[in-house]
């Protein structure tokens, strides 16, 4: 079946500008993350849904993220008055919801603040 | 404090020479380590996970409680094998819990 997939691929903004990131997981999947990596590093943890809600945000650096997931499938990040420090390549992954489930993760969305 | 140390950020091999990617870790309590390879132009995948004690293209990786290690091990490296590696742990039994990760090997396996 089809796997995770984020749109955009890329977005280019300018400082200061508000982002959304969309994640559409495998279908079925109840547990969704969000991760973010910068150049040279792993992937950071985010935030991590179970269903609709936010088991875990204390991933978030700060209050200009926020992210949701409505209906308990699609979730999108939101940046706020994003900073060049924000440019990075954003990560969405999901699994079935189990104990130690696989997590598959998405293409990733490359994010340029200018 | 969860942590994953990669020391190495780049590993060269010679092509059948053996590899072995370096992953040690730090956390208190019973972790699920797992290594995550992604080739070029490919998204991030599970390779392999300590639990499932399984060879996923001929690598293997043994988790060292005692050095608290889960170093990455093929015999006989291959060209497809170049690719970026990661280390990761969650917390085992706690549920669904995020992945900590390393900050990756590339490895490159020279023909």
């Amino acid at each position: 079946g089809a796997g995770v997939s984020q749109t955009p691929s890329n977005k280019v903004t300018e400082k200061g500008k508000y982002v959304e990131l969309r994640c559409d997981p495998i279908s079925g999947h109840t547990a969704l993350y969000w991760y973010r990596q910068s150049l040279g590093q792993g992937p950071e943890f985010l935030i991590y849904f179970q269903g609709t809600g936010a088991a875990d945000d204390s991933g978030l650096p700060n209050d200009r993220f926020f992210a949701v997931r409505p209906e308990g499938s699609v979730s999108t990040l939101k940046i706020q008055r994003t900073e060049r420090g924000d440019s990075a390549v954003y990560l969405c992954a999901s699994s079935r919801g189990g104990a130690g489930d696989t997590q598959y993760f998405g293409p990733g969305t490359r994010l340029t603040v200018l | 404090a969860q942590r994953v140390t990669q020391p190495e950020k780049l590993l060269s091999v010679f092509k059948g020479a053996p590899v072995e990617l370096k992953c040690n870790y730090s956390y208190s309590g019973s972790p699920e380590l797992f290594w995550y390879v992604q080739y070029s132009r490919q998204r991030l995948q599970l390779l392999l996970r300590h639990i499932s004690r399984e060879s996923i293209k001929g690598f293997t990786a043994d988790l060292n409680k005692g050095e608290t290690s889960f170093h990455l091990k093929k015999p006989f490296a291959q060209e497809e094998d170049s690719a970026m590696y990661y280390c990761a742990l969650s917390g085992g039994n706690s549920g669904n819990t995020p992945l900590v990760f390393g900050k990756g090997t590339r490895l490159s396996v020279i023909a």
